[in-house]
């Protein structure tokens, strides 16, 4: 199957910094990939939708200044946690799709630590 | 988008089969059902998706009722691999459908020796 990744898998960083993920698709090319947050516990929580060449779309309550994402290629994506605090902590995860008709293909996460 | 509903929690013994269980009484004509897993501290998985028939593949099998309004994922025989959250999603089949999944709160499979 096709292959999402996520670099780096695991950050710990201080409050009042900015931390990049990055999420790759190894093996297709997505015009569109998706950021999802996820606390301990809880289920998935869709952020963002990454579109290659134009403008995110974020979802409601989600801050698009703190959470900056940029989609500058066919295969790669980039959330930025800008001004991170503790409360941003959390297992963010991306995912891919070669075409609307198709599974949507997830990364590994990365569990973002703000101490 | 329409929802769907899954007990919160199953158990199940190690190689024998495990029916999990959706409810989208919601379901519109359009919907796909998804079913992806997430194992601990990893990103979701697809397992399987359907429309009106049955299907299989070679980690599950997925029974959806004449009516849509329900559907059952089937493990054969569970191993302890397989336990993890099982999710039940509605995907819009449309042609302007996004293409997002919206997760509910899942099934968490307990696997037991």
């Amino acid at each position: 199957g096709a292959v999402v990744s996520q670099h780096p898998s695991r950050v710990i960083c201080k409050s009042g910094t900015s931390v990049k993920i990055e999420c790759r698709s190894l093996d297709f090319q997505a015009t569109t990939m998706f950021w999802y947050r996820q606390f301990p516990k809880q289920s998935l929580m869709l952020m963002a939708t990454s579109n290659e060449g134009s403008k995110a779309t974020y979802e409601q309550g989600v801050e698009k200044d703190k959470f900056l994402i940029n989609h500058a290629s066919l295969t790669l994506s980039t959330l930025t946690v800008t001004s991170a605090h503790p409360e941003d902590s959390s297992f963010y995860i991306c995912s891919a799709s070669p075409g609307h008709f198709y599974e949507q293909y997830f990364g590994p996460g990365t569990r973002l630590t703000v101490t | 988008d329409a929802k769907t509903t899954q007990p919160n929690s199953m158990e199940s013994n190690e190689e024998e089969p495990v029916h999990l269980p959706c409810n989208h009484s919601t379901i519109s004509g359009t919907d796909y059902i998804h079913w992806y897993r997430q194992l601990p501290s990893q990103g979701p998985e697809y397992v399987i998706h359907g429309l009106t028939s049955n299907v299989n593949n070679r980690m599950a099998s997925l029974a959806i009722a004449e009516d849509r309004k329900s559907s059952t994922l089937i493990l054969h025989r569970a191993t302890l691999r397989d336990a993890a959250v099982y999710y039940c999603i509605l995907r819009g089949g449309g042609r302007n459908a996004g293409n997002m999944l919206t997760f509910g709160g899942g099934t968490r499979l307990m696997v037991k020796p």
